[in-house]
């Protein structure tokens, strides 16, 4: 089955400064991956998503970068502010709409003022 | 739009009791929900995919006489957690895909302690 590696576990940096996450999958068939931001004690909440036919995608200061040669796909935050601080997941899922999301372990992001 | 909602939000039970924990989805429709455990500062781990209609697929190591799951319709599918232990302490939430069948939806999560 899928299998995603997260990395860094934890992240600290200055507010205005960029953030970077990135995630591995194992599973060539994989063609959607997500992004979620979760706070202490909520829901993840989909913060910006890429399909396997795209290789970029942006949103505001935030950005999801996928290479299906190198099974990799990263988030990039830029600008951060300390309301950025949470915990961020990544995701994958395989072709079939409708089937389970398996998540990378996470990574806390701490944005200092 | 995309609504998921999750009732309790919190629940304490003594140990050897069941729980009953329901997933709704409030203004679409969902054939495919989707059971979560997370336990603390760690990742969501798949419990159960839920079919509208038919019988869950459980992950391995999720025993299906533990942990019941029930999907009668298309915007409700319920977890029971029977005879509880102290272990089954965790957060539970529930997600549903979305239209697209892509974008999964997740609910507020259930606080399940178990004394």
């Amino acid at each position: 089955g899928e299998n995603v590696e997260q990395h860094p576990s934890t992240l600290s940096v200055q507010e205005g400064d960029s953030a970077v996450i990135k995630c591995t999958y194992s599973d060539s068939a994989s063609n959607y991956f997500p992004w979620y931001k979760q706070e202490l004690g909520k829901r993840p909440q989909l913060i910006i998503d890429i399909r396997s036919n795209v290789g970029e995608k942006k949103d505001q200061r935030i950005a999801v970068t996928l290479n299906k040669t190198a099974k990799h796909f990263s988030l990039h935050i830029t600008e951060t502010q300390p309301e950025d601080s949470a915990v961020y997941f990544c995701a994958a899922s395989s072709p079939q709409a409708g089937t389970a999301l398996i998540f990378g372990k996470g990574t806390t992001l701490s944005v200092s003022s | 739009g995309a609504v998921v909602s999750q009732h309790p939000s919190w629940v304490i039970c003594k140990s050897g009791t069941s729980v009953k924990i329901e997933c709704r989805s409030l203004d679409f429709q969902a054939t495919t929900m989707f059971w979560y455990r997370q336990f603390p500062k760690q990742s969501l781990m798949l419990m159960a995919t839920s079919n509208e209609g038919s019988k869950a697929t459980y992950e391995q190591g999720v025993e299906k006489d533990k942990f019941l799951i029930n999907h009668a319709s298309l915007t409700l599918s319920t977890l029971t957690v029977t005879s509880a232990h102290p272990e089954d302490s965790s957060f539970y939430i529930c997600s549903a895909s979305g239209p697209s069948g892509y974008e999964q939806y997740f609910g507020p999560g259930t606080r399940l302690t178990v004394t």
